[in-house]
């Protein structure tokens, strides 16, 4: 059973650019959730997605957007990149059961992008 | 708001010896906690939870008491292994309608032999 899986694993991007990242949920999953985790902090919730709509959103500009897709995969999107989104993205995935009781999630390798 | 706030790192044991990785929080709400792992290289993994006061967590030898009263979450391990070179986690989720996972710092732990 594949867990959550990221793509890609590494990305260099320079300053001004887009980014597109993504994000494959571990199966019987519906509810996709992004974290950016700067160099030694702890992550920080952008936002997560369930039944394709943004449910919740962290404290983070509009240059950070989403998309879930009908199987429940996900991307993450960054306008205007700035040298300050250089981080870990993480992705998590859960299910529904675990989401009304011990809300455990599964999180994938991540996707490291450096801002040039 | 939600907060976490872990002791700082790293820390750094022999093996065998004890941990006591320090996390306090401050939630509205109850909380459920929890404790990530993060291996070199790797994503976070769940490492133990409690959902409620007074429910001790536990997971391959490490363990977590939820205490409201002192709102903290210390993990703990009576014989660490090297295989337990990691960075460790504290995290809450602060109750019903939030989906969110707030997380602290972070403690880098290095166990060596």
């Amino acid at each position: 059973d594949a867990g959550v899986t990221q793509s890609p694993t590494h990305l260099i991007k320079t300053r001004g650019q887009q980014v597109t990242l993504r994000c494959s949920p571990k199966s019987g999953h519906d509810t996709v959730s992004w974290y950016q985790q700067a160099l030694g902090q702890g992550p920080q919730f952008i936002f997560q997605y369930y039944e394709e709509e943004e449910r919740q959103r962290g404290n983070f500009p509009d240059r950070f957007s989403g998309h879930q897709f009908p199987n429940y995969s996900s991307e993450l999107n960054v306008n205007a990149l700035l040298l300050g989104d250089s981080a870990l993205y993480l992705c998590a995935s859960s299910s529904p059961l675990a989401a009304s009781l011990t809300y455990e999630q599964y999180f994938g390798p991540g996707t490291r992008l450096t801002v040039t | 708001g939600d907060s976490v706030t872990q002791m700082e790192g790293p820390v750094t044991l022999s093996e065998e010896a004890f941990l006591t990785i320090n996390c306090t929080y401050t939630a509205t709400g109850y909380p459920s906690l929890f404790w990530y792992v993060q291996y070199p290289g790797e994503g976070l993994q769940l490492l133990l939870k409690a959902t409620k006061a007074d429910d001790k967590g536990s997971n391959k030898g490490f363990e977590a008491t939820y205490r409201k009263e002192t709102t903290s979450f210390h993990l703990e391990k009576g014989s660490v292994q090297v295989s337990d070179s990691a960075v460790y986690f504290c995290a809450l989720r602060s109750g019903a309608g939030s989906y969110q996972l707030t997380f602290g710092k972070g403690t880098k732990l290095s166990v060596i032999p």
